[in-house]
């Protein structure tokens, strides 16, 4: 039972170019959503959320992108640069935070930026 | 100056021992996770505590058991290790208020033998 799902495990892009990752979640309950980023074998480190009261969210590269209607978001890295080469894992919510607060992570996709 | 630190990185050990993971965090968070992440790559919860106290606990078997001596330290348990107990676990903590993200630690891949 997936409830967040990222179909793509894979994607590769040319430096310069934007990389564009793709989230689906199935829980309507969701109401907070986080991308994460995570090189071999180190944990995965936060990098941009977006809360269901709002559709866009914008961090220096990074955006994320959030359709509530077709319970999709996206993440956009512009321009993509060869570090950026990890596995970015999407993750959702549906708590307010505090001590029940609890991820649910789809699969990850390796994004690979090709100097 | 690491922020999440789990020990050991690696471990090896044959079916049906006890073995023990421990986590620190020095960020001050109030509350800690366990992770595991399997050999299809979902993270999922396991465990979480706040100020030493069990908050979450995910249908995970008894086997496991976590204890937080104190709210900067949670470490992990596990008895009677079975072949599919084979993952990377990772440790987590955050703030308890707001939605602060997850801080993880690098991680600690066990595989049962």
């Amino acid at each position: 039972d997936q409830q967040v799902k990222q179909n793509s495990p894979s994607l590769s892009v040319q430096e310069g170019r934007i990389s564009i990752l793709n989230c689906d979640y199935t829980n309507s309950m969701f109401d907070y959503f986080l991308w994460y980023k995570k090189y071999p074998a180190e944990g995965p480190t936060f990098l941009i959320s977006i809360s269901s009261i709002k559709d866009k969210n914008e961090d220096g590269r990074f955006t994320v992108f959030l359709n509530k209607s077709a319970k999709h978001l996206s993440l956009h890295i512009v321009p993509s640069q060869p570090g950026d080469s990890a596995v970015y894992f999407c993750a959702a919510s549906p708590n307010s935070g505090g001590s029940n607060y609890k991820l649910t992570f789809g699969k990850g996709t390796l994004l690979t930026v090709n100097p | 100056d690491t922020a999440v630190s789990q020990t050991p990185k690696y471990l090896v050990t044959q079916m049906g021992n006890d073995k023990s993971i421990k986590c620190e965090q020095n960020l001050g968070h109030d509350t800690m996770y366990w992770y595991k992440q399997d050999s299809k790559k979902f993270l999922k919860i396991m465990f979480s505590y706040n100020n030493k106290e069990l908050i979450i606990n995910e249908t995970v078997p008894n086997r496991f058991s976590p204890k937080s001596p104190d709210k900067a330290h949670l470490n992990l348990h596990i008895n009677s290790l079975e072949l599919g107990d084979s993952a990377v676990y990772f440790c987590a903590s955050s703030q308890v208020t707001g939605r602060s993200p997850l801080h993880f630690g690098n991680g600690t891949r066990l595989t049962v033998t």
